[in-house]
């Protein structure tokens, strides 16, 4: 089955940029989307499509994808960015089925 | 404002079924693809099924395929999701997400989840 790969955790002091990475073999076919997700709280999305920003989510927030990576960064990380962050893509196969990665804990101290 | 609203979550034995609901606000809902995702504790999210809006493509996780249902009453507003030989690894917060304008396979807002706990 196709899988996502993310680094489980990435730690920056505040002010500093912080960029997660996600690969996977579609992704120079298919886009990648972004989750933020809050403890105890549902997730958010933060970038669609590869790289657009819903309203109202920070201009911090941007993504990026080339090849077989899709990368958010987050540019001046802020205390209240510190989530968890998931890529959701779907595979290339035809078929519907939807996959996240295994998800980024961010800590921003 | 986009609402959604899920229910049906609860204790149940293995082998056993439960059918969860989403009730859904604030956009027209029979334009919009419908999914399921979950989250079992402290792991990361799972994407469970999808339906397109007029029900026309449906597609199932690998691990549920087989025992899972999705459905959806556009007349209702609502989605739902017949579960049935449930398993202890099926434990989890069970969103149901809102399909993005276009043709998108993906999630623009979410539900705050049911809670769904198999044991004995």
């Amino acid at each position: 089955s196709y899988e996502l790969t993310q680094p489980p955790s990435l730690s920056v002091s505040p002010g500093q940029t912080a960029r997660i990475t996600c690969s996977g073999d579609a992704l120079p076919k298919k886009f990648a989307y972004w989750y933020q997700q809050k403890s105890g709280q549902a997730p958010v999305l933060v970038i669609y499509e590869d790289i657009k920003r819903p309203s109202g989510i920070p201009e911090r927030f941007s993504g990026s994808s080339s090849g077989t990576m899709a990368t958010l960064t987050i540019s001046g990380a802020q205390v209240e960015d510190e989530a968890d962050y998931y890529c959701y893509s779907t595979d290339s196969s035809g078929n519907h089925s939807g996959v996240f990665g295994g998800g980024t804990k961010l800590t921003v101290l | 404002e986009v609402q959604l609203v899920e229910s049906g979550g609860g204790l149940v034995q293995p082998g056993r079924s439960l059918r969860l609901s989403c009730a859904a606000s604030g956009f027209t809902f029979d334009d919009y693809a419908m999914h399921w995702v979950r989250q079992a504790p402290g792991k990361g999210l799972e994407w469970v099924s999808g339906i397109s809006w007029n029900s026309g493509t449906i597609d199932y996780a690998d691990s549920v395929k087989g025992r899972f249902t999705i459905s959806r009453d556009n007349a209702k507003n609502s989605l739902y999701l017949q579960m049935n030989s449930l398993r202890a690894e099926d434990t989890a917060l069970y969103y149901c997400a809102k399909g993005p304008d276009g043709s998108g396979w993906s999630f623009d807002y979410w539900g705050q989840g049911t809670l769904v706990t198999v044991s004995s």
